[in-house]
């Protein structure tokens, strides 16, 4: 069966600091891969996805990147990490094309709580 | 602008009563429109999928409508649980740009 891991499950970090976060899935070959944040009181805002090895698509401007180094490794990551950039950072992956048909929907990795203080 | 908005923002209940939230949306054209159920601290889990021509579908406890002419969805839940306790998520996806663009989410809290 395919799992989706993430962590840390919680991290606090200073302003200025670098960032790191991975997910990586298993029980599946060639996801897509997708990058969200949840912001309080906000609907989840996605800000990257890979259909592949070393393919990034970046949704908005931000302070932070994503890297694919391995087929079922995610990485978001930061140089500087600003205080806008707390929140809930959540994985998820779906399995085939994209656009991944209609019927797919995601499979979330359990989050991890981001505070920069 | 693809919108999706649900209400109420919280709800608190008694264990063993019913409920329902409601998610209106704006996405056009319209591909489907899926609940999610997240616990706190957690990410989202998926609840079921509607199609535009599906009304009714139900998951156990669970029963989801779709209007697909006002643009309205509806998740009832029975017989209310503890661990019903979480905020519920409505998301539409739009055929248009492939896009799915997410509520802010119903917080449930049910009381014993």
């Amino acid at each position: 069966s395919q799992t989706i891991h993430q962590w840390p499950a919680t991290l606090v970090q200073p302003v200025g600091s670098p960032l790191s976060l991975e997910c990586t899935v298993e029980g599946t070959s060639n996801p897509n891969l997708y990058w969200y944040r949840q912001a309080a009181g906000r609907g989840l805002q996605l800000l990257f996805y890979s259909v592949g090895i070393g393919q990034i698509s970046s949704e908005v401007p931000q302070n932070l990147s994503a890297s694919r180094p391995q087929d079922r490794q995610f990485i978001l990551s930061s140089k500087k990490l600003l205080l806008s950039d707390s929140g809930f950072y959540l994985c998820a992956w779906i399995q085939g094309l994209h656009p991944p048909l209609s019927s797919y929907g995601y499979t979330f990795g359990s989050g991890t709580r981001l505070t920069v203080v | 602008k693809n919108q999706v908005e649900q209400s109420p923002q919280s709800l608190i209940i008694l264990e063993g009563k019913n409920c329902t939230l409601q998610c209106n949306y704006t996405v056009s054209p319209f591909s489907n429109l899926r609940w999610y159920k997240q616990d706190t601290g957690r990410g989202p889990v998926s609840l079921t999928i509607m199609t535009f021509s599906e009304n009714t579908k139900s998951n156990g406890r669970y029963t989801a409508t779709l209007d697909a002419d006002t643009k309205q969805s509806s998740l009832h839940i029975t017989a209310s649980q503890l661990s019903d306790s979480a905020s519920y998520i409505c998301v539409v996806r739009s055929s248009g740009t492939y896009k799915y663009i997410f509520g802010t989410g119903t917080r449930l809290k049910v009381l014993a």
